[in-house]
């Protein structure tokens, strides 16, 4: 049973086209997450959802929108993509908001625009 | 600000070697601290946890220790296998609700 898991797994598109990756969890967490690694591995958080509310948003441009129907579904819509998008997307998701809880990532999405 | 600071690699050992990563932060209040690792391919898992001083965690023969008076968290593995080969991240659980992470080192292991 896949815990975190995101589709697509690969997507390669062109500079200036809109783009959605999906993010789902089954494991009954009220907290989901959006990271981005860039090629050095340098991972950084750009979102994060709990109870479907937004509680941080990182220094990120207005074209990533996050969009959260329930606590189980966390998807991350891109406009306008640009060369610098691409990267390694990663879904996390944890029972809460409190500091010790383990996050649980899921596999990735990569991104490539050309 | 919340930070966290691991030594940069590649690291590269023979198996059965000593491992050590060092890893230092800078917080304010009581974080917890934790290690990720991320096989090739693949996204992060945990790999051990501390959430007050002086805990230690400890899994697959891995072991860290969060030592508030030199606020560090270096993992530390004594015989190191193939398998281990991946990249391991630091990372510190604060007030802000975010986990912040190192860089990452990277770890290749060879037979």
């Amino acid at each position: 049973d896949t815990a975190v898991s995101q589709t697509p797994k690969y997507l390669v598109t062109q500079m200036g086209n809109d783009k959605s990756i999906k993010c789902e969890q089954n494991l009954g967490h009220d907290t989901m997450y959006w990271y981005k690694q860039d090629s050095k591995k340098f991972l950084k958080i750009m979102f994060s959802y709990n109870n479907k509310e937004l509680i941080i948003n990182e220094t990120v441009p207005n074209r990533f929108s996050p969009k959260s129907p329930d606590k189980a579904h966390l998807n991350l819509h891109i406009n306008s993509l640009e060369l610098g998008d691409s990267a390694v997307y990663f879904c996390a998701s944890s029972r809460g908001l409190e500091w010790q809880e383990t996050q649980y990532f899921g596999p990735g999405t990569r991104l490539l625009v050309l | 600000g919340d930070s966290v600071t691991q030594m940069e690699g590649p690291v590269t050992l023979s198996e059965e070697a000593f491992l050590t990563i060092n890893c230092t932060y800078t917080a304010t209040g009581y974080p917890s601290l934790f290690w990720y690792v991320q096989y090739p391919g693949e996204g992060l898992q945990l790999l051990l946890k501390a959430t007050k001083a002086d805990d230690k965690g400890s899994n697959k023969g891995f072991e860290a220790t969060y030592r508030k008076e030199t606020t560090s968290f270096h993992l530390e593995k004594g015989s190191v296998q193939v398998s281990d080969s991946a990249v391991y991240f630091c990372a510190l659980g604060g007030s802000n609700y975010k986990l912040t992470f190192g860089k990452g080192t990277l770890l290749t292991v060879n037979p």
